[in-house]
């Protein structure tokens, strides 16, 4: 079955103790993604990334790392996390544009709630 | 600065009835896409809309995308409950080697039985 699978689905945490939650997909996608999901603010990209080993900061970045060692996986990573990284967060994939995947969509993960003390 | 907003924000209508959401991009794009959003779940893509004059239509709703006025519609036809939900419209912007996607806010549907 194609899936995006992110792992944990729930975490609770405390200010500055580092983080990392797992994604990965099996559909051979070249794009991946993270988004956080905020009340009234809809979804927000974080990272993305065209291909294995090319990563790109999205519209909010700060205080999040990613890497792309394998074309499957995508972890995000919160070296020291605060409150305000409280939030839901997706992970997803699709074929890339500039690889001519033009007419696909993302696949989306169920998400990881996350809450910083 | 890149921005895609949506209208309304909140809708509550009666089933039976028709409507239109709106989502306006500053802009211009390659891709459009609809995704439905329930309740403490997942998103689930709805649409892709690639060119100008794009419509693409399933069940009681229908997506259109014109690219020249930076503008997509999600029309709802003769609602049903089953289609509450949250709608979120996002356009795909690809430059020189970058490949950002851009959420609306989400418009969230509520119909009334």
């Amino acid at each position: 079955e194609a899936q995006v699978t992110q792992n944990p689905r729930y975490l609770i945490t405390v200010t500055g103790k580092k983080l990392t939650v797992t994604c990965s997909q099996n559909m051979n996608h070249e794009y991946m993604s993270w988004y956080r999901q905020d009340p009234g603010l809809g979804l927000r990209q974080i990272y993305y990334s065209m291909n294995v080993e090319v990563t790109d900061k999205g519209d909010v970045p700060e205080g999040y790392k990613v890497s792309r060692k394998e074309k499957r996986n995508f972890p995000l990573i919160l070296e020291s996390p605060s409150p305000n990284q409280t939030s839901l967060y997706f992970c997803a994939s699709s074929l890339s544009a500039l690889a001519g995947g033009y007419t696909d969509t993302q696949y989306f993960g169920p998400g990881t709630r996350l809450t910083v003390l | 600065e890149l921005k895609v907003e949506q209208n309304p924000l909140f809708l509550s209508m009666q089933e039976g009835k028709n409507y239109t959401i709106y989502c306006n991009y500053s802009t211009t794009s390659d891709r459009l896409y609809w995704y439905r959003q329930d309740p403490g779940k997942s998103l689930e893509s709805l649409f892709v809309l690639l060119s100008n004059g794009a419509v693409k239509q399933e069940g009681r709703l229908m997506a259109s995308l014109d690219t020249k006025a930076r503008l997509s519609t999600l029309h709802i036809t003769a609602a049903v409950h089953d289609l509450s939900a949250t709608y979120f419209c996002a356009v795909d912007i690809v430059r020189n080697r970058d490949d950002k996607i851009i959420f609306g806010k989400g418009t969230r549907l509520h119909i009334l039985p």
